[in-house]
């Protein structure tokens, strides 16, 4: 089955500049590769996603990049403010025919931006 | 509020008790995903409906689990037996046959402590 691991397990950056986090999956089969953000006893907010068919996709401060070669994605944050303090986890799945199959998520980023 | 419901946001049993949790998707949404996620760590699949099917489960479903949709609509998540390794978050979440159909919309999960 599929593999995702994520690093780092821990970021803190100052307000202003930018965080990075990576992941890299097993599965070269997977096409579909979701970022979720998790603030302390909330639900996963999907905040970008990106297909296989494209290499990055950017949304306002948010953008996220895939190596399919490579099998590993990034998400960037820049211009960080303090609420984008929060866990950050990436994720994989194999969607086929139209069909949105299980999402195998990394272990999480802790996210800190600092004033 | 239109987003994915659950209920009860939190639940406190006694080993060996059975427990049952409910999950309401977005409307329309005819896909429908539980997940369990233990402190510190990503959400782990569970099981997935398409409709009223149970298409696919994780190895993670014991005996023990057993999820239902009888109607498309709703689901439920029952746990026999409960043992003190249950206890986590469990997050339902759907997705769409039409438009963003790759895209998983969490609830705000169910909150399992064992004793």
């Amino acid at each position: 089955g599929e593999n995702v691991e994520q690093h780092p397990s821990t970021l803190s950056v100052q307000e202003g500049d930018s965080a990075v986090i990576k992941c890299t999956y097993s599965d070269s089969a997977s096409n579909y590769f979701p970022w979720y953000k998790q603030e302390l006893g909330k639900r996963p907010q999907l905040i970008i996603d990106i297909r296989s068919n494209v290499g990055e996709k950017k949304d306002q401060r948010i953008a996220v990049t895939l190596n399919k070669t490579a099998k590993h994605f990034s998400l960037h944050i820049t211009e960080t403010q303090p609420e984008d303090s929060a866990v950050y986890f990436c994720a994989a799945s194999l969607n086929m025919g139209g069909s949105a199959r299980q999402l195998t998520f990394g272990s999480g980023t802790q996210l800190t931006v600092l004033p | 509020d239109t987003g994915v419901s659950q209920n009860p946001r939190h639940k406190i049993t006694k080993r060996g008790q059975n427990v049952t949790f409910r999950c309401d998707p977005i409307s329309e949404h005819n896909r429908l995903y539980w997940y369990r996620q233990t402190l510190g760590q990503g959400p782990e699949f569970l099981t997935y409906f398409q409709n009223e099917a149970q298409l696919e489960k994780s190895r993670l479903l014991s005996d023990r689990f057993s999820a239902e949709r009888p109607k498309g609509s709703f689901s439920t998540l029952e746990i026999q037996r409960t043992e003190q390794g249950d206890s986590a978050m469990y997050l339902c979440a759907s997705s769409s046959r039409t438009g963003a159909e790759y895209e998983q919309y969490f609830g705000p999960g169910t909150r399992l402590t064992v004793t």
